[in-house]
């Protein structure tokens, strides 16, 4: 079965600093990967994908993420953190099943 | 376009009694899945629900039911509460499963409030 590994629980980090929130996955077969965000009480917002093609995956609000094959790696950065990103951001994996498998989340602490 | 909507946003309920949970996924989606957010567990997978009928289940009790009407849209059933089962519930729609595609993606609407008193 699919596993997704968010290795950190949670990050802080002062803002207008950079931040990678890392993700590994359990397959690189056919495999489609997603971040999404989550703000205090609120659903689940997509923050970017990757399908195919480029490695490199820009998405909303000035994050990007890079796929890494060799390394199973799909790990989440923003060169600059605002107060606002401070957020519930959750890795998840599609492959076979179609039920995509979420990690358990990492929490990013943005100070001023 | 709307997106997925869920309903009610908050509901209190006493142990042992049931909840029903709703949700209308975004027009054109046929897929309907739920999933259990506890504090401090992640996403947790319940139910799956396509054209009708239940696809996939995750690890969870008989308890927890559900269906899918002709309009996609979706009810969760929770029987006989327990304190556990306090958590944000959150309903997602995708587009008919064609394969591994961008039809997949899922969209989340913002969740129902859970709590068991």
């Amino acid at each position: 079965a699919q596993s997704v590994t968010q290795l950190d629980s949670q990050v802080p980090v002062f803002e207008e600093a950079p931040v990678e929130l890392r993700c590994n996955y359990s397959s690189s077969v056919s495999v489609y990967l997603f971040w999404y965000v989550q703000y205090p009480n609120q659903g689940l917002q997509l923050l970017l994908k990757y399908l195919s093609g480029s490695t490199l995956v820009k998405g909303i609000n000035g994050f990007e993420a890079e796929f890494n094959k060799s390394q199973t790696s799909f790990h989440l950065r923003k060169p600059s953190v605002h107060i606002s990103d401070t957020a519930e951001y959750f890795c998840a994996a599609v492959r076979g099943s179609y039920i995509p498998t979420f990690g358990r989340g990492t929490s990013l602490i943005v100070h001023p | 376009e709307a997106g997925v909507t869920q309903s009610p946003t908050h509901l209190i309920k006493t142990r042992g009694q049931q909840a029903t949970l709703r949700c209308s996924p975004i027009s054109g989606h046929t897929s309907v899945y739920w999933y259990q957010q506890a504090l401090g567990l992640g996403l947790q997978f319940l139910l799956w629900y396509d054209e009708g009928e239940e696809r996939n289940r995750g690890n969870f009790p008989p308890r927890f039911s559900g269906r899918q009407f002709p309009n996609y849209s979706s009810e969760l059933n929770v029987n006989a509460l327990e304190l556990e089962d306090s958590a944000l519930y959150l309903c997602a729609s995708s587009k008919v499963r064609s394969g591994l595609s961008t039809d997949n993606e899922q969209f989340f609407g913002p969740g129902t409030r859970l709590t068991v008193l």
